[in-house]
């Protein structure tokens, strides 16, 4: 199994502002997906993540909005841009097993925007 | 696309009953299906996942789903439920494959209540 860490783990900010959400593995993928999961709601796929290329969004996100980095195969940042307080959610990361048919997720990021 | 339909938000069961989380899927092809499980401000666990192999799946801390394709349903089941499982669980089908890994679509999730 994979290990994942995020930081930061909950953080408050100002509406406006913008935060970068770290992911470390502690294994080499290709692929890391992020999610974000709203206040009561479920887990919606922001974006698919892989090394050396550009992020491919899902509908409803854009990467000026949630810009993504990828520069290895063990890491990568979420930034969520110019925040207000509809953005408030858990954030979080995921990585798949070597076999492609389970997933792997972070702790999360708890954000709240003020 | 695929999607998942959890029949419950919420379900509130007395400790040592068994528990029942229903979850209905809607897919193009035979999918893979997951049940996750997510204790308050911890990360999301695996509790058991069915890719295409024996129809009924055991998991961790006594779990197990049946996949049903004539009914499209893969119902979670405990036969007695402990105080410590009380959590929000979350029936996720596979969608499609990118480079190797699966997009994975999640309910909208069961919060399960244990009463004492």
């Amino acid at each position: 199994s994979a290990v994942i860490s995020q930081k930061p783990s909950r953080d408050i900010c100002q509406r406006g502002t913008s935060l970068t959400i770290q992911c470390q593995v502690d294994s080499q993928v290709t692929m890391m997906f992020w999610y974000r999961q709203q206040p009561g709601q479920s887990l919606t796929l922001i974006a698919t993540a892989n090394q050396g290329s550009e992020a491919t969004y899902e509908s409803g996100f854009v990467i000026d909005k949630f810009p993504i980095s990828r520069p290895n195969l063990t890491f990568s940042t979420l930034t969520v841009s110019n925040m207000s307080p509809e953005d408030s959610s858990i954030y979080l990361c995921s990585v798949p097993d070597g076999g492609g048919t389970e997933a792997f997720f972070g702790q999360g990021t708890r954000l709240t925007v003020v | 696309a695929q999607s998942v339909t959890q029949l419950d938000s919420h379900v509130s069961v007395s400790e040592g009953t068994p528990v029942l989380l229903r979850c209905n899927y809607s897919s193009s092809y035979s999918p893979s299906l997951f049940w996750y499980v997510q204790h308050p401000n911890k990360g999301l666990q695996l509790l058991l996942k069915y890719t295409s192999a024996a129809t009924l799946v055991k998991g961790i801390n006594g779990f197990e789903a049946e996949f049903k394709k004539s009914e499209t349903s893969f119902h979670l089941t405990k036969p007695s439920a402990h105080m410590s499982d009380a959590a929000e669980y979350f029936c996720v089908v596979s969608d499609m494959i990118i480079q190797g890994a699966q997009k994975l679509v999640f309910g909208q999730g069961t919060r399960l209540t244990i009463n004492p």
